[in-house]
């Protein structure tokens, strides 16, 4: 089974509608992380959390919130989507400050 | 602010060659380094950190990647390419005098030609 699932792996979504992408691990790591994935940008960090009391935002958090349910479920949300969220979303986990462990991504479009 | 760059959005290497991908970056204090690999429709794959200690830092597949201070840099190298190396390669550096957030390059795709 993998270490770090989110669901749904693909979603079309519409103008203005709310999405909520969920992410759950078992490794057992209190820290967690959202990043969106664009051509030619790289990952860029939308918000992360190192226990379930504490949330942080990243580079590009506007448009986006998070929910820290658990320690092991991590979820973003999109509260009234727009066509530039389209993108590759990445949940990660990690220990500590060492490596993060990636789910296998939500492909976003928002028409 | 830490920032990292990858200063070639394609590299090209015929099998059997040595490959390096490149990595510079900008620290106010002593930086955490990283390499991470992302094949098709996957999720990055942790490939090698350096943290401290030894300048070269050996990773997973046969990469390993070299800590030059005076350069700021964090070359990923391979003395023997497979076609099987061909991928997206990403940069990340954290500053831990500024703050807790790691920092990713823009990515590197990485064609090794048979």
């Amino acid at each position: 089974d993998a270490d770090v699932t989110q669901t749904p792996r693909n979603r079309i979504t519409k103008t203005g509608k709310r999405i909520m992408l969920e992410c759950s691990q078992t490794k057992g790591h209190d820290r967690m992380y959202w990043y969106r994935q664009d051509p030619g940008l790289g990952l860029r960090l939308i918000y992360y959390s190192f226990d379930v009391k504490d949330i942080n935002k990243g580079e590009i958090s506007d448009g986006y919130s998070v929910s820290r349910q658990a320690q092991a479920k991590f979820s973003l949300s999109l509260e009234s989507a727009i066509p530039n969220q389209t993108a590759l979303y990445f949940c990660a986990t990690s220990r500590d400050f060492d490596e993060q462990f990636f789910g296998p991504g939500t492909r976003l479009t928002v028409l | 602010a830490q920032s990292v760059a990858q200063p070639e959005d394609q590299v090209n290497v015929a099998e059997g060659n040595p490959l390096t991908v490149k990595c510079t970056y900008s620290v106010s204090g002593n930086p955490y380094l990283f390499w991470y690999v992302q094949y098709p429709n996957r999720g990055l794959q942790f490939l090698l950190k350096y943290i401290t200690g030894d300048n070269l830092v050996k990773g997973s597949y046969g990469f390993e990647a070299e800590f030059n201070k005076s350069q700021t840099s964090f070359h990923l190298k391979k003395p023997s390419a497979l076609v099987s190396d061909s991928a997206l390669y990403f940069c990340a550096v954290r500053d831990p005098e500024v703050d807790d957030k790691i920092i990713f390059g823009k990515g590197t795709r990485l064609h090794i030609l048979p």
